[in-house]
């Protein structure tokens, strides 16, 4: 079955840096397009980044724009988020998603946690 | 990228039917046909329940169905069941490669 199993997260000052690591799973992972979507504490979804099955283009939200890098490795099967420029706004379990194939997000990693706080 | 509108709470009896909407622009929810859906029980992932505006995946319960009318899409939610309880998303391509989801709606089984 498919698996998505983020990593990488935890506590980082206001300006810091942070690298989150999706290893994939239980699907041909060179085939899909992947998303990284966050929830802030008590908050609602929101989507943040967004990069082509063949990874030589990405999209992302206005809010991170500039701060974040999507990448992904197909001969790891792995998706990357580099988080830079670190925010107190930017404190949420980020998840890694993969695309439906019909721009749907079908299946989900359990998350991880991101922190930014002195 | 400004988000979807949600009611914030929802709620229906046992067995009866509930319906959430979620209202965008016609540069989101209006233009495309890519609107979905995604239930969240507390501490747990989102899950995918409808997919471009109408379709199940396989295993969601044909108690949930969606709809979109102009710039509105809803979820109905059918002969609700305890573990309907969840909070509720929906989801909409906004163009470019982007996408936007609504604040969210916690429905509650009377």
């Amino acid at each position: 079955q498919v698996q998505l199993v983020e990593s990488g997260g935890g506590v980082v000052q206001p300006g810091g840096s942070l690298r989150l690591s999706c290893a994939a799973s239980g699907f041909t992972f060179s085939s899909y397009h992947m998303h990284w979507v966050r929830q802030a504490p008590g908050k609602g979804l929101e989507w943040v980044a967004f990069i082509l099955f063949y990874g030589s283009h990405e999209y992302y939200a206005d809010s991170v724009k500039g701060r974040f890098t999507i990448s992904r490795d197909s001969s790891k099967d792995t998706v990357y988020l580099q988080m830079n420029s670190l925010r107190p706004e930017d404190t949420a379990i980020y998840y890694c998603v993969k695309d439906s194939g019909a721009w749907a997000f079908d299946q989900w990693g359990q998350g991880t946690l991101v922190t930014v706080s002195s | 990228q400004s988000a979807l509108t949600q009611p914030p709470s929802a709620s229906g009896s046992p067995g009866q039917s509930a319906t959430i909407s979620c209202t965008g622009t016609s540069s989101d929810v209006g233009g495309y046909n890519y609107v979905s859906w995604y239930q969240q029980h507390p501490g747990k992932a989102p899950k995918l329940m409808i997919y471009e505006v109408t379709k199940r995946p396989s295993g969601v319960p044909d108690r949930f169905s969606g709809s979109k009318s102009g710039n509105t899409a809803s979820l109905t939610v059918s002969g609700l069941q305890a573990e309907d309880e969840a909070d509720y998303y929906c989801s909409s391509y906004a163009g470019n490669n982007t996408w936007v989801f609504g604040g969210g709606t916690k429905l509650t089984v009377l």
